[in-house]
């Protein structure tokens, strides 16, 4: 069962404009959400994470909105930038426990020049 | 913020052969870390837990004797694939928690790509 759910697989977008990904929940238990960058045969590096008690996170960029009722989170890059090309993925746990971290499946962002 | 490094970062191996891979916590102890598979375009999947001084917990599906895990110290957490087939070339993945556990962060390293011919 997968319990977290991203989209779109792939993003197309042009320099300049605003990338969004989306990540849907199901296990309420879930208290931290982060969001980790991963450039062609590199690991992944943290991006920007939220927990439930706010709304909005915002880091340069970088936006998480998060929806509790929903049980839905989103990723937003402002003025998208060819360098920020990568795979995006989103995830969850639950807490603090970093076993329990749940990935997405994973949006390949290309951003053109 | 934290250095999680790994080593080697690709590999290419015989059929048959064992490989070993580190996962070193390079400014910080670790008494838990992770490994992760990674396939071309899908996402990272847990394979185990590695504990500093006890055995490793593995996920379902992965088979102990054949992606042994030993943790070594506080800082070093090795991954073997014993008896290496073409069907284990992956890219392997390491992290650990970060000094703030009750975040959940988790500090990868770069990775290793194994290659089976």
């Amino acid at each position: 069962q997968q319990q977290v759910k991203q989209s779109p697989q792939s993003l197309i977008v042009q320099k300049g404009g605003i990338s969004i990904i989306n990540c849907a929940y199901e296990n309420t238990a879930f208290d931290y959400f982060p969001w980790y960058q991963q450039f062609p045969g590199k690991g992944p590096a943290l991006l920007i994470a939220i927990r439930p008690d706010v709304s909005e996170k915002k880091e340069g960029r970088f936006t998480i909105s998060f929806n509790k009722s929903a049980k839905q989170f989103s990723l937003h890059i402002m003025d998208s930038q060819p360098g920020d090309s990568a795979t995006y993925f989103c995830a969850a746990s639950r807490g603090g426990s970093a076993r329990q971290l749940t990935f997405g499946s994973g949006t390949q962002l290309t951003v053109l020049p | 913020g934290a250095v999680v490094s790994q080593h080697p970062s690709w590999v290419i191996c015989k059929s048959g052969t064992s490989v070993k891979i580190e996962c070193r916590s390079l400014d910080f102890q670790a008494t838990t870390m992770f490994w992760y598979r990674q396939f071309p375009k899908q996402s990272l999947m847990l394979m185990a837990t590695s504990n500093e001084g006890s055995k490793a917990t593995y996920e379902q599906g992965v088979e102990k004797d054949k992606f042994l895990i030993n943790h070594a110290s506080l800082t070093l957490s090795t991954l073997t694939v014993t008896s290496a087939h073409p069907e284990d070339s992956s890219f392997y993945i390491c992290s650990a928690p970060g000094r703030d556990r009750d975040t959940g962060e988790l500090f990868f390293g770069e990775g290793s790509r194994l290659t089976v011919l």
